[in-house]
C-alpha cells in the first residue's frame, strides 16, 4: 500500500513570496491533516479536511494560509505571501476516518526555507 | 490546544532501558500516543495506549499512564542504537481529533 505522498520535498524562497505544497494521502482515507512542525518542536495542527470540508482551520493563519481540498482527494496547502517564521516542515497526514484511535499514517513532509 | 511537556534530551547506553516521560494537561484524554521521527524520515506511530489502561507492553516498548497525575512514560528495553529519534508524546485536541504533540525528547544511544 503506498503511503502518504508529498511535493515538493524542499523548497526555498524569499520572504513575501508564494508557495504552495502537495498531498497525496492513503487511498480511501476520508481525513486529511496537515501540521506544521518549526524546528525543535512538534508538529501543530494547521488544518484538517473530513472528505472535502473543514473540520478544524482554528490555527491556520488566515491572512496568509490557504488549503483546500476540492474532489476530498489530494490537498494544496499555500503560503502567500510567506514570512521567515513560516520556515519549517509541513507534514501532511491521513487517517481512515477522524475518530479517536484511528491510527494517522505521515508523509515525508515538506522543508520550507524563507529566505 | 492544552500542553504536552517532555524533557529535551536523553543518554543510555547500548542495552540499557531508555525511560522517556511525558506529562499532559487534558484530563479528557481518550488515547495517548508515542511517535518516533528519525532524521529525514516521516514521523511513525509506535504505540498508543487507551485512557482505561494502566499499561501496555508490545515487545521491547513499555507504556505505562498514571492518569491520576497526568504522566505518561515510555520504556524502551534493551535500547539499540537504531532506537537513537526523536520521540513524540501526543494526546487529542479538537472535535476532529487531531493529534497535539509534546516537543520531543531526543534519545541518543552511545555504543
Amino acid at each position: 500500500e503506498a503511503g502518504v505522498a508529498q511535493s515538493p520535498r524542499y523548497k526555498i524562497i524569499e520572504k513575501r513570496q508564494s508557495v504552495a505544497f502537495w498531498c497525496n494521502p492513503i487511498s480511501g482515507h476520508a481525513t486529511l491533516y496537515w501540521y506544521q512542525q518549526i524546528l525543535g518542536q512538534g508538529p501543530k495542527l494547521l488544518i484538517q479536511f473530513q472528505n472535502n470540508g473543514v473540520v478544524d482551520d482554528s490555527q491556520l493563519p488566515k491572512d496568509r494560509f490557504s488549503a483546500e481540498r476540492l474532489k476530498g482527494v489530494d490537498s494544496t496547502l499555500k503560503i502567500q505571501p510567506a514570512k521567515l517564521e513560516d520556515s519549517a516542515v509541513y507534514l501532511c497526514a491521513s487517517s481512515s476516518s477522524g475518530r479517536a484511535g484511528n491510527e494517522q499514517f505521515f508523509g515525508p513532509g515538506t522543508r520550507l526555507t524563507v529566505l | 490546544g492544552e500542553d504536552v511537556e517532555q524533557s529535551l534530551f536523553l543518554s543510555v547506553r547500548e542495552g540499557d532501558s531508555s525511560v522517556i516521560n511525558c506529562t499532559y494537561t487534558d484530563s479528557s484524554s481518550t488515547y495517548l500516543y508515542w511517535y518516533k521521527q528519525e532524521p529525514g524520515a516521516g514521523l511513525q506511530l509506535l504505540t498508543y495506549i487507551f485512557s482505561n489502561m494502566d499499561m501496555k507492553q508490545d515487545q521491547r516498548l513499555t507504556v505505562l499512564l498514571n492518569k491520576k497525575d497526568k504522566h505518561l512514560s515510555l520504556r524502551i528495553a534493551d535500547t539499540q542504537t537504531g532506537d537513537s529519534a526523536i520521540y513524540f508524546c501526543a494526546d487529542l485536541i479538537g472535535s476532529g481529533y487531531a493529534l497535539n504533540f509534546g516537543k520531543g525528547t531526543s534519545l541518543l544511544v552511545t555504543p
